[in-house]
């Protein structure tokens, strides 16, 4: 079975300040992990992912995300926050090996950037 | 690379019609999609995996006779809402993964469907 919970319904910050959003999941094997992005009334936009390799992960638009395995989280950061980032972002997991590719997703975060 | 299209972005139908929402990948081809509701301020739920050739997999709970997903080919999947009621109205997102990837899903822009 596979799972991820963001603990976090909401996030507030100031522009400029780092931004970081929480993410834990659980599988039964290996994680791949995911970070999405939704603007209103818009679909899922894909911000990075984490495989295998580096626990590091940098994706699109200055974010990144670290893999800790003993914690099991996926934290997405970003050290300076802008307010166009202020959106609904989704953490979500699919456990490899799985005869499918359906992803289990987070209930979401809403960040907040305020100027 | 990688762009799923969805047609309509949004759509207003009368009770008891039906409403027919196109998701296609445009640059790559797409052996498996998903078909997603979203509720307001609400993560996604999975409704169906649509696999080409063959039936779609339904998720507990989902109607199959309401909400029939067709795969014609490997580039576009249809969800018709069957005779449609407002309690249908919701966010629906598809999504798609290139044949023979491991990695991300792609998303389409999302239809909005609001039954009168």
């Amino acid at each position: 079975a596979q799972s991820v919970a963001q603990p976090e319904d909401q996030v507030n910050v100031a522009e400029g300040n780092p931004l970081t959003v929480k993410c834990t999941y659980s599988v039964s094997g290996n994680p791949y992990l995911f970070w999405y992005v939704q603007y209103p009334n818009r679909g899922l936009q894909f911000l990075l992912k984490y495989i295998t390799g580096d626990n590091l992960v940098k994706g699109s638009y200055g974010f990144e995300a670290e893999f800790n395995k003993s914690q099991t989280s996926f934290h997405l950061k970003k050290p300076s926050a802008l307010v166009s980032d202020s959106a609904l972002y989704f953490c979500a997991v699919r456990d490899f090996p799985s005869n499918d590719y359906k992803l289990s997703f987070g209930a979401g975060t809403t960040v907040t950037v305020r100027a | 690379g990688a762009v799923v299209s969805q047609h309509p972005s949004w759509v207003i139908c009368k009770s008891g019609t039906s409403v027919k929402i196109e998701c296609r990948s445009l640059d790559f081809q797409a052996t498996t999609m998903f078909w997603y509701r979203q509720f307001p301020k609400q993560s996604l739920m999975l409704m169906a995996t649509s696999n080409e050739g063959s039936k779609a997999t339904y998720e507990q709970g989902v109607e199959k006779d309401k909400f029939l997903i067709n795969h014609a080919s490997l580039t576009l999947s249809t969800l018709t809402v069957t005779s449609a009621h407002p309690e249908d109205s919701s966010f629906y997102i598809c999504s798609a993964i290139p044949s023979g990837a491991t990695g991300e899903l792609f998303f389409g822009e999302g239809s909005r469907l609001t039954v009168l």
